[in-house]
């Protein structure tokens, strides 16, 4: 297991409405990058935090938006959900001076129906 | 653009026989290179990295292959077990990028008994 946590496990939303999923890094890491994965498709990088602030972004609309706290733990916000949101949300925690080694959470499981 | 893609969806391999996954990168810049594993309900767990300056790495059972010139990524799996049986994804991030992974779409891997 790589330490990092993820919250809630599962969830359902109906399209228009908001959603906030959460994550705990690993222990000293204090970078975090979140993913989208449809299915039967790779993991797409939404964006990463660090020193709590966005830190790089993927090809995601305004309404992904994130947060990084003191603790390095993390949440994804997404606004005005769409059908096609419905995916795994994944969360990988890094240290920055080798933020390209990451490790990822078991996810949260999304479906907007 | 850039765009990491594996060569098969699929790969059906025996118990005990050598696996190997391919994996082709476009982009010239690409300087970093992951394989993961992703079992059914779980996150990418990393299995071994390689750097653009090194051809080959070698970790407990896997190696991978890296050739430059074609831009292609191989994963092999030495005496492959039922356990080994996941989707495997190559990521790759170049220097530039390196806050994010792009990933390919992947390839089961099925163990047969």
């Amino acid at each position: 297991e790589t330490g990092v946590t993820q919250s809630p496990t599962h969830l359902i939303k109906t399209r228009g409405q908001q959603v906030t999923l959460r994550c705990s890094s690993q222990s000293g890491h204090n970078t975090v990058s979140w993913y989208q994965q449809a299915l039967g498709q790779g993991p797409q990088f939404i964006f990463q935090y660090y020193r709590e602030e966005e830190n790089g972004r993927g090809n995601f609309p305004p309404r992904f938006s994130g947060l990084q706290f003191p603790n390095y733990s993390s949440e994804l916000n997404v606004n005005a959900l769409e059908l096609d949101d419905s995916a795994l949300y994944l969360c990988a925690s890094s240290f920055q001076v080798t933020k390209n080694i990451q490790y990822f959470g078991a996810g949260t499981r999304l479906s907007v129906l | 653009g850039e765009s990491v893609g594996l060569h098969l969806p699929t790969l059906s391999v025996q118990e005990g026989d050598n696996s190997i996954i391919n994996c082709a990168y476009s982009n010239s810049a690409s300087d970093y290179f992951i394989w993961y594993k992703q079992e059914s309900g779980k996150g990418p767990q990393f299995i071994i990295d390689i750097r653009s300056n090194m051809d080959k790495r070698q970790g407990q059972r896997v190696t991978v292959l890296l050739n430059k010139t074609v831009k292609h990524l191989s994963l092999q799996i030495a005496a492959t077990q039922p356990g080994d049986s996941a989707v495997y994804f190559c990521a790759e991030n170049s220097h530039s990028n390196d806050y994010k992974l792009s990933f390919g779409a992947g390839t089961t891997v099925t163990v047969r008994a």
